[in-house]
C-alpha cells in the first residue's frame, strides 16, 4: 500500500526560529514529490522534486528530495507568524498521495 | 495569475439529496482532478480525468460518484444520493499535462454539509 507519512504533525515555535518538516514515502510508480502550504481553504503549491539532491529555493523556504532514503525535507528559515499554516506533502503517482501535513503554529 | 474557480464555495444538503460541485479549471490545462478533505483530515485523491474520460480513481470513488465534462469549460462532480460522511471540502484541480514539472493547481474548495 502507497504510503506517505509526515513528521511532526504538529509543531510550534517563535518568530526568528528554522523548522524542519519531514516527509517519508513508501509508493510505487513515484514520479515526483510536492509540497503545498494550506492555510484557510486551498493548498498553494510551493515545491516539485522530481530529482535526489537538488535543493529547490524560494525566499526563506528550501527543499531536497533524498529518492534513495525516500524522504524529502522542507526547511523554513527567519519564521514568520504568516508561515503558521499546514504544510502537505504530496507524492504524484498515477495519482497524487497526500500525507496527513504538518500543522506548523509561529508565536510572535 | 489563471486560477482554478469552483462553485458554490458552500453548499447544506440533506442525506439522500444529489449534489454537483463546478469547477472550471484553467484554460489550456488538459489533466483535471478531485480531490476532499474531511475536516482535520488528509486531503484524498478521488478521481482525474483526460480526454473526456476518467483515467484514475480511487477506492473511495464509488458508483455514487461520477464525473463530467459537459462543455468545454466546466468540470463537475456528482454525487447521487449523499450520506453523512460525505461531509468535506472538495477540492477541484487541473495540470496541464502529466509529465514531472507540471504543477497541480487547486481551486478553493467547495465545502459541502450533509445533515
Amino acid at each position: 500500500e502507497d504510503k506517505v507519512v509526515q513528521s511532526p504533525l504538529s509543531l510550534v515555535v517563535h518568530e526568528g526560529d528554522t523548522v524542519t518538516l519531514n516527509c517519508s514515502y513508501e509508493v510505487t510508480n513515484f514520479r515526483s514529490l510536492l509540497w503545498y502550504k494550506q492555510e484557510k481553504k486551498a493548498p498553494t503549491f510551493l515545491f516539485m522534486l522530481t530529482s535526489s539532491g537538488i535543493e529547490k529555493k524560494s525566499g526563506r523556504l528550501s527543499s531536497i528530495l533524498d529518492k534513495k532514503e525516500l524522504f524529502s525535507i522542507l526547511n523554513i528559515t527567519a519564521t514568520q507568524t504568516g508561515d503558521s499554516a499546514i504544510y502537505l506533502c504530496a507524492v504524484e503517482l498515477n495519482d497524487m498521495r497526500f500525507g496527513a501535513g504538518t500543522r506548523l503554529t509561529v508565536k510572535p | 495569475e489563471p486560477e482554478v474557480t469552483q462553485t458554490p464555495s458552500h453548499q447544506v444538503t440533506q442525506m439522500g439529496q444529489e449534489v454537483i460541485l463546478r469547477c472550471v479549471p484553467i484554460s489550456n490545462h488538459l489533466y483535471f482532478y478531485w480531490y476532499r478533505q474531511i475536516l482535520g483530515q488528509k486531503v484524498e485523491f478521488l478521481v482525474s480525468f483526460y480526454n473526456n474520460e476518467i483515467s484514475e480513481k480511487s477506492e473511495i470513488f464509488d458508483d455514487q460518484f461520477s464525473v463530467e465534462r459537459p462543455d468545454g469549460s466546466n468540470f463537475t462532480l456528482k454525487i447521487r444520493s449523499t450520506k453523512l460522511e460525505d461531509s468535506a471540502m472538495y477540492f477541484c484541480a487541473s495540470s496541464q499535462d502529466r509529465n514531472s514539472g507540471n504543477t497541480i493547481y487547486f481551486g478553493e474548495g467547495s465545502w459541502l454539509t450533509v445533515v
